[in-house]
Order: structure tokens, then sequence, then C-alpha cells
């Protein structure tokens, strides 16, 4: 059972355009939505995290855009560029005590030149 | 001064063989994790450990024991390898209710 539904499996942007990347999760009692970035040959890092009492929240050419509502949350990457192609994660995390990260199935975003 | 390491980087043995891999957080974390990455880039945590103790054990077939000596340290130790095993496996760490910083991984293949 996928908890986290993540869409689409692979992504090319031209360099300078908007990436997105959409997820959808079942549990509402998720309560921590964290967006993974890993890089061939390395582990995932976080790139952006959210709780679901915001709407959005932006870091750099970095947001992510929650509805909580329709129990979506999404991934835009502003002005695109080269050193941004990477797999992306998105997760979601239960509240309190100890942490236990359902991953979404991974986005490959190639940005071309 | 890496946050999470994790050995071997490669890993190649022969089915049936034992091995394990050790992994080492400095970042004082309460949890450690270990994860399956599969060829498809899927990722699913297979252990959870506390403060030394077994959190979570997401149906991991019992070939694969997980041993904490002190909090900071989390092996997996690996029995009767199958084929089916090949896949990278990370080691990460967090503290209660914040993000999880990974290891570079172990790429395990199994032949």
């Amino acid at each position: 059972q996928q908890q986290v539904k993540q869409s689409p499996q692979s992504l090319i942007v031209q360099k300078g355009g908007i990436s997105i990347i959409n997820c959808a999760y079942e549990n509402t009692a998720f309560d921590y939505f964290p967006w993974y970035q890993q890089f061939p040959g390395k582990g995932p890092a976080l790139l952006i995290a959210i709780r679901p009492d915001v709407s959005e929240k932006k870091e750099g050419r970095f947001t992510i855009s929650f509805n909580k509502s329709a129990k979506q949350f999404s991934l835009h990457i502003m002005d695109s560029q080269p050193g941004d192609s990477a797999t992306y994660f998105c997760a979601a995390n239960f509240p309190g005590g100890y942490q236990k990260v359902t991953f979404g199935t991974g986005t490959k975003l190639q940005v071309i030149p | 001064d890496t946050a999470v390491s994790q050995t071997p980087k490669y890993l190649v043995t022969q089915m049936g063989n034992d091995k394990s891999i050790k992994c080492e957080q400095n970042l004082g974390h309460d949890t450690m994790y270990w994860y399956k990455q599969d060829s498809k880039k899927f990722l699913k945590i297979m252990f959870s450990y506390n403060n030394k103790e077994l959190i979570i054990n997401e149906t991991v077939p019992n070939r694969f024991s997980p041993k904490s000596p002190d909090k900071a340290h989390l092996n997996l130790h690996i029995n009767s390898l199958e084929l089916g095993d090949s896949a990278v496996y990370f080691c990460a760490s967090s503290q209660m209710n914040t993000e999880a910083f990974f290891g570079q991984g172990t790429r395990l293949t199994v032949v």
C-alpha cells in the first residue's frame, strides 16, 4: 500500500523553466512533509519541509505548496538549473515519538541547457 | 567531517555468504535507521533504533539483523545472502520529529 503517491516519475525541463512535482497522501495523521534531493551515488538530503498548518513555504528557488483539504503537496523549482538534475522524493512523517518516514516513489528530474 | 558514514561503499558477494555493513553518526542523534533502495529508486525503511532499542522492524526477513552497540552506531548483518538482496542500503539518523540525515549508501551486489 503506497501511502504517498508521487508524480511524474520523470521530468525533463529546460534551463530557466519551472519544475513541478506533485504528491498526494492518504493518512491524515501525517504532520511533517519533507522533500529530499538525491544525486547519483549519494544519499537523499533534505531540501525543504513543511508542516500542515502552513500552505506554502519558500526557500530560494524551491517552494512547497500544501493543500490540506485535498491531501496534496507539491514542489516547485523556479529557474531550474542543470545542477538541479537529481531524483526528488516527497515524504511524510507521523507525529511525535520516533520518526517513521514514508517516501514517495521519486521523480527523476533532468534540466537541459 | 562526515555526519553519517557507512562502510563499505560497495560490496560484491556470492549467494549464501554472510556480510555486514557498518554505520556511524556524529550528529548526537538518538534515532538511527536502515533503508533499502531498490533498482527503481524506491526507498523503504527496514529498521529504526532509538537509543539502542529496536523501534521499527518493517517485515524484513530475519536473515537481516541490525545491531546497535551504542546510539552512535547501527550495523546491519545479513545472513545467507540472496540475489534479491541486491540493492543500495542507506543508514540514516535523526532527532525526534525532524528530518533524517542519510549516509552515502552501500551498494550491495549479490552474484
